[in-house]
Formats: structure tokens, C-alpha cells, sequence
């Protein structure tokens, strides 16, 4: 079956601009989670949601969001971009949110100039 | 704030040479998992554990966890060019089942 897909795979962004990632999870997982990984950071956790409902929220800040709908299928947006929002940006997926198999995507290259 | 500490955070090798990953918390895990990730892609699940004490085998990796299910392990005999990689451990908490905490990664090259 296919694996977790993520759009689009590279970006190029301005300073103050906004950006929406999708994430499509592996059909029948329910719960989606979203990652940030800089070479400083490391992976780090951003949000995660099941069901349409946010269940938990990594420590960033408000100018990035997400939903998930009714087919699982998530977006995470952030706005007013910044240089240090230069990231991998990484979705996975689970089938029924309890974390113990996390599928990744291949992420979302951003990059603010 | 549990944190999630591995080591080592380099590793070169040569081929035919044995190396092992630790991952360590101060606190107790409820899960525990280990991913490989290439350049530019997304990190690829190898193995859960969930038991204390438990011991895993995937070919030549062998994944062990502590006994007090705050420690993990990760050893690899007689690497080859394609081990190599980032290695990142990720645990979650009783409580915070729903958020996967990711130790900073062992970049491991393995060369001829």
C-alpha cells in the first residue's frame, strides 16, 4: 500500500511570507504527527492530531498551525516566515495514535530567504 | 520535560567492524524505537520495544532495551557501506503516548 505522501517536496519562500505543507497518511492510520528537523535541532516535535482533533502541541509558536480532515489528511501552515524556519519538514502517520510504528514521508524541504 | 540523550553522535567505521548506539532518558519509556534515515528523506522505522530486558534482532542489528525500560541499544556486527546513516532513537512517555521525543541522531559511515 503506499506510504505516507507528502507535498510538495521542495520550497523556496521570502521572509514574511506563509506556507502550507500537505501530508496525506498511509490509508486507514488515523493519527498524523508533524516534525521539524534542523542539523542543530534535530527532530523536533511541532503537533499531533487524531481524528480531526489537535491531541498534543510541540513548544513553537503560534505562527505555525495545523488541521487534519476528515479523510486524515493534514495540512500545517506557518505564517510570517523566518530564516530560522529553514527546515525539513516531516509528516508521519500511525494507525490508531499510539505511537508505537511511526511512518514517516519523505518531508518537506523549506527553504526562507 | 523528558529529554532523550545518544551517543555517540559520530561514528566512521570500516567495513567488517562492530559498533554500538546508545539512547538514554531519566525517565521511564513506555515505547521505544529506532529509525535509520538517509539524506533528504524520511527516517525508516527498524524496531519498537516495549519490554524491559527486551532483545531484537534485524540481521546483523541486534536492539536491546533496558531491564528499567530507560535505556536502549543499538549494535551492528560487521558494518557494511550501507549501514551508513542517521541513526536517531525516539521514545514515548506514559502520559504522552501521542508525542514521539527524538534523541539528536549517530551519523555512522561505514567505509570500504
Amino acid at each position: 500500500k503506499a506510504g505516507v505522501t507528502q507535498t510538495p517536496r521542495y520550497l523556496i519562500k521570502t521572509r514574511g511570507q506563509q506556507v502550507t505543507l500537505s501530508c496525506s497518511p498511509i490509508s486507514g492510520h488515523r493519527s498524523v504527527s508533524w516534525y521539524q528537523q534542523t542539523p542543530g535541532q534535530g527532530l523536533q516535535f511541532l503537533f499531533e492530531y487524531f481524528s480531526e482533533t489537535q491531541r498534543n502541541k510541540g513548544n513553537f509558536p503560534g505562527r505555525f498551525s495545523g488541521r487534519q480532515f476528515s479523510n486524515s489528511r493534514s495540512e500545517m501552515n506557518v505564517s510570517t516566515l523566518e530564516l530560522g524556519d529553514s527546515a525539513l519538514y516531516l509528516c508521519a502517520s500511525s494507525l490508531a495514535g499510539s505511537w508505537t510504528e511511526a511512518f514517516f514521508g519523505q518531508g518537506t524541504r523549506l527553504t526562507v530567504v | 520535560t523528558q529529554l532523550l540523550e545518544q551517543s555517540p553522535q559520530f561514528l566512521s567505521i570500516q567495513e567488517g567492524e562492530n559498533l554500538t548506539v546508545y539512547c538514554n532518558s531519566s525517565s521511564v519509556f513506555s515505547s521505544l524505537q529506532w529509525y535509520r534515515q538517509e539524506p533528504g528523506e524520511g527516517p525508516v522505522l527498524l524496531v519498537t520495544v516495549v519490554t524491559g530486558g527486551e532483545v531484537k534482532k534485524l540481521k546483523r542489528l541486534t536492539f536491546q532495551f533496558g531491564d528499567a525500560r530507560k535505556d536502549s541499544s543499538l549494535h551492528i556486527t560487521a558494518a557494511q557501506p550501507g549501514d551508513t546513516g542517521l541513526y536517531l532513537c525516539a521514545g514515548a512517555w506514559s502520559g504522552t503516548a501521542s508525542k514521539l521525543t527524538f534523541g539528536t541522531g549517530t551519523r555512522l559511515q561505514v567505509t570500504l
